[in-house]
């Protein structure tokens, strides 16, 4: 089965740097990688998706980048801002049939005012 | 419009009690995934329902855990004879049908057992 490994596992910036997060994944067949947001105590929430016929896909300051040879994906933040401090995890989209999500084990990212 | 929907938010236990927690997804979405997330760590798969029936189950840690989807919507996980090592945030997703949608998650049940 799927499996995603993600780095760093804690990331401190200063306000208006960029972050940058880095997942690897197992299965070639995966097509679909989805990056959530949680902050402490909440709903993981969607930043970002993309999808494996598409190399980079950006939405303001937040842009990811895949790479299906190498198996593997980033996300970018750019210029960032006190409220972006959260946990971010990364997941691969499994093509069992279920497309159950696997997930990484998080990066907890601080940005310092 | 409205998310998904989890109740109790928190439901403190003793160990060897039986639990139930409720899941209501976004109106219109067949797929209902549960995950269990332990601090710290990323959601792990329990079981996945397209509509009524429970298509992957292989997440579930053991016949203590079972869940139902009787009429396609609200769904229910039930935890018998409960141990502390069952106590994580046992979140809930619903997406539009499954295959590669987004799955959009609710906020969680914590649930301790003591």
């Amino acid at each position: 089965g799927e499996n995603v490994e993600q780095h760093p596992s804690t990331l401190s910036v200063q306000e208006g740097d960029s972050a940058v997060i880095k997942c690897t994944y197992s299965d070639s067949a995966s097509n679909y990688f989805p990056w959530y947001k949680q902050e402490l105590g909440k709903r993981p929430q969607l930043i970002i998706d993309i999808r494996s016929n598409v190399g980079e896909k950006k939405d303001q300051r937040i842009a990811v980048t895949l790479n299906k040879t190498a198996k593997h994906f980033s996300l970018h933040i750019t210029e960032t801002q006190p409220e972006d401090s959260a946990v971010y995890f990364c997941a691969a989209s499994e093509d069992s049939g279920t497309y159950k999500y696997i997930f990484g084990t998080g990066t907890r990212l601080k940005v310092l005012a | 419009g409205a998310g998904v929907s989890q109740t109790p938010s928190n439901k403190v236990t003793e160990k060897g009690k039986y639990v139930e927690l409720r899941c209501d997804p976004i109106s219109g979405h067949t797929a209902l995934y549960w995950y269990r997330q332990s601090l710290g760590q990323g959601p792990e798969f329990l079981i996945y329902f397209q509509g009524t029936g429970a298509a992957d189950d292989s997440g579930l840690p053991n016949d203590r855990f079972f869940a139902v989807r009787p009429e396609g919507s609200v769904s229910t996980l039930k935890i018998q004879r409960t141990e502390r090592g069952d106590s994580a945030v046992y979140l809930c997703a619903s997406s539009l049908s499954g295959f590669e949608d987004t799955q959009y998650f609710g906020p969680g049940t914590r649930l301790t057992v003591l």
